[in-house]
C-alpha cells in the first residue's frame, strides 16, 4: 500500500539556520502532496500542498517541490523562527479518501 | 479556520466502559475522518464517512464504531475501553474525494483508559 517515509528528529537548529526535512513516499497512480503542522496542543494545520509534478508548495517562506522521479516532496526553508518550533507532518491523498501520513518530524529553534 | 470542534476534549476514563467522542462541523463538507495519534506513528485513520449513514473502516478500525446521522455530526465511540486506545483523537473534514482537496483538522481529544 501506500506509504510516507520522513526523518523523524528530533531536529534542533539555531534561529536562521535553514530547514530540510526529507520526505519520500510511496504511491500507485499520481497522488498529492501535503505538509502539515502542528503546534503543542493543537490540531494538524495544512501548510502547503502539490498536486502534480514539478509543482512547488509555498507558505509563511516554507517551500516543497513535488519530485516524481525521485518520489519526494522535502520541505525547506532558509531561515527558521523559534515560532517554528513545532512538529511536521508529510502526507500524500490518493486518487481516493486514502490519507497517508508520515510519523512527523519535531523541530525545535533555539535563540 | 475551519469550523470544526471535538467533545470533549479530555477525558479519564476506565477500562471496560463504553465512551462516546463527537466531532463538530459547520462547513457542509461531505467527508468526515477519525484518526488517532500515537507517538511514532503519525495518524492512523480509524473510520471515514462520505456522507450521512455511509462509513468505512480505516486501517485501526478494531474495537471503534461511528455514526453519522447528520451531515454536520460524526460520532466515534470505543465500544469498551482498552489501555491500548489511550490516545489523541482528532477528527477532520474534507469537501471532496478529488485528490487535490485537503484535510482540515478539529483540536483533538486527549483520552486516557486506566
Amino acid at each position: 500500500g501506500d506509504s510516507v517515509t520522513q526523518m523523524e528528529g528530533p531536529v534542533t537548529l539555531s534561529e536562521e539556520a535553514f530547514l530540510t526535512i526529507n520526505c519520500t513516499y510511496t504511491a500507485t497512480g499520481y497522488p498529492s502532496l501535503f505538509w502539515y503542522v502542528q503546534y503543542p496542543g493543537e490540531g494538524l494545520q495544512l501548510l502547503l500542498k502539490a498536486t502534480k509534478a514539478d509543482d512547488k508548495g509555498s507558505n509563511k517562506g516554507f517551500e516543497a517541490t513535488y519530485r516524481k522521479e525521485t518520489t519526494s516532496f522535502h520541505l525547506e526553508k532558509g531561515s527558521v523562527q523559534v515560532s517554528d518550533s513545532a512538529v511536521y507532518f508529510c502526507a500524500l491523498k490518493d486518487s481516493g479518501q486514502n490519507f497517508v501520513f508520515g510519523p512527523g518530524t519535531r523541530l525545535s529553534v533555539l535563540p | 479556520d475551519a469550523g470544526i470542534t471535538q467533545s470533549p476534549r479530555h477525558k479519564v476514563t476506565e477500562t471496560g466502559t463504553p465512551v462516546t467522542l463527537r466531532c463538530h462541523q459547520t462547513e457542509n463538507h461531505r467527508y468526515m475522518y477519525w484518526y488517532r495519534q500515537d507517538p511514532g506513528h503519525g495518524l492512523r485513520l480509524i473510520h471515514y464517512s462520505y456522507g450521512v449513514k455511509d462509513t468505512d473502516k480505516g486501517e485501526v478500525s478494531d474495537g471503534y464504531s461511528v455514526s453519522r446521522s447528520k451531515t454536520e455530526d460524526f460520532l466515534l465511540t470505543l465500544e469498551s475501553a482498552t489501555s491500548s486506545q489511550t490516545s489523541v483523537y482528532f477528527c477532520a473534514i474534507s469537501e471532496s474525494r478529488d485528490s487535490s482537496y485537503e484535510q482540515y483538522f478539529g483540536p483533538g481529544t486527549r483520552l486516557t483508559v486506566t
